[in-house]
């Protein structure tokens, strides 16, 4: 049963750059969330998808859009990349519908290095 | 914004010792979950308490909950060197669906 998968693992961009992070559910889950994580920080939520739609989105500005395709699979585009963007990005996997599950299943993260 | 605070911020003990780790949050929450991280990659979950809930247990971990103080805690019981790890706490609102609010963390030193 194949975890949460993400690509690539490292990423290195300039300033001004745009960048695409890939996220692969669970097998059998169909809801995925992005979350950015700073060095030495907690998690922050940026959105969830459900439905190939946007269905909860964080504090974060509109340079930060998704996708989700009718395979469940995500990506995250980050646009005019900042300094500060440089961070850990995870996707998250879990379930909703009748069976909603709370918990969420992580996969290793993209580390995204601005200069 | 984070929702949590964990305290302590880090926490070094030995092995065989018992770790308690505390979580507090600032609005109503339909559950509360405690997440494992090693050396910066992903998350594990480790448990889920409800709202309605007030203790639970998971192996070696116990969790409590006590939603008047928007509190919790974790303790991790005869910790081994493998537990060494950041653990967040993170709250799930009914407002907000499943999306997962954290912490900024607890991390853990287990010496051998």
């Amino acid at each position: 049963d194949a975890g949460v998968t993400q690509s690539p693992t490292h990423l290195i961009k300039t300033r001004g750059q745009q960048v695409t992070l890939r996220c692969s559910p669970k097998s059998g889950h169909d809801t995925v969330s992005w979350y950015q994580q700073a060095l030495g920080q907690g998690p922050q939520f940026i959105f969830q998808y459900y439905e190939e739609e946007e269905r909860q989105r964080g504090n974060f500005p509109d340079r930060f859009s998704g996708h989700q395709f009718p395979n469940y699979s995500s990506e995250l585009n980050v646009n005019a990349l900042l300094l500060g963007d440089s961070a850990l990005y995870l996707c998250a996997s879990s379930l909703e519908g009748v069976r909603r599950s709370y918990e969420q299943y992580f996969g290793p993260g993209t580390r995204l290095t601005v200069t | 914004s984070q929702q949590g605070e964990e305290d302590p911020q880090a926490l070094s003990i030995q092995e065989g010792e018992n770790a308690t780790m505390n979580c507090s949050y600032k609005t109503s929450i339909n559950n509360l979950q405690w997440y494992r991280q090693n050396s910066g990659r992903g998350l594990v979950h480790l448990i889920l308490i409800r709202s309605n809930e007030r203790e639970k247990h998971s192996g070696r971990l116990r969790v409590t909950l006590d939603t008047s103080k928007k509190s919790s805690s974790l303790l991790i019981t005869a910790s081994r060197a493998a537990d060494t790890a950041s653990y967040f706490c993170a709250t799930a609102h009914n407002q907000a669906g499943t999306a997962l609010i954290f912490g900024k963390g607890t991390t853990l030193s287990v010496s051998s």
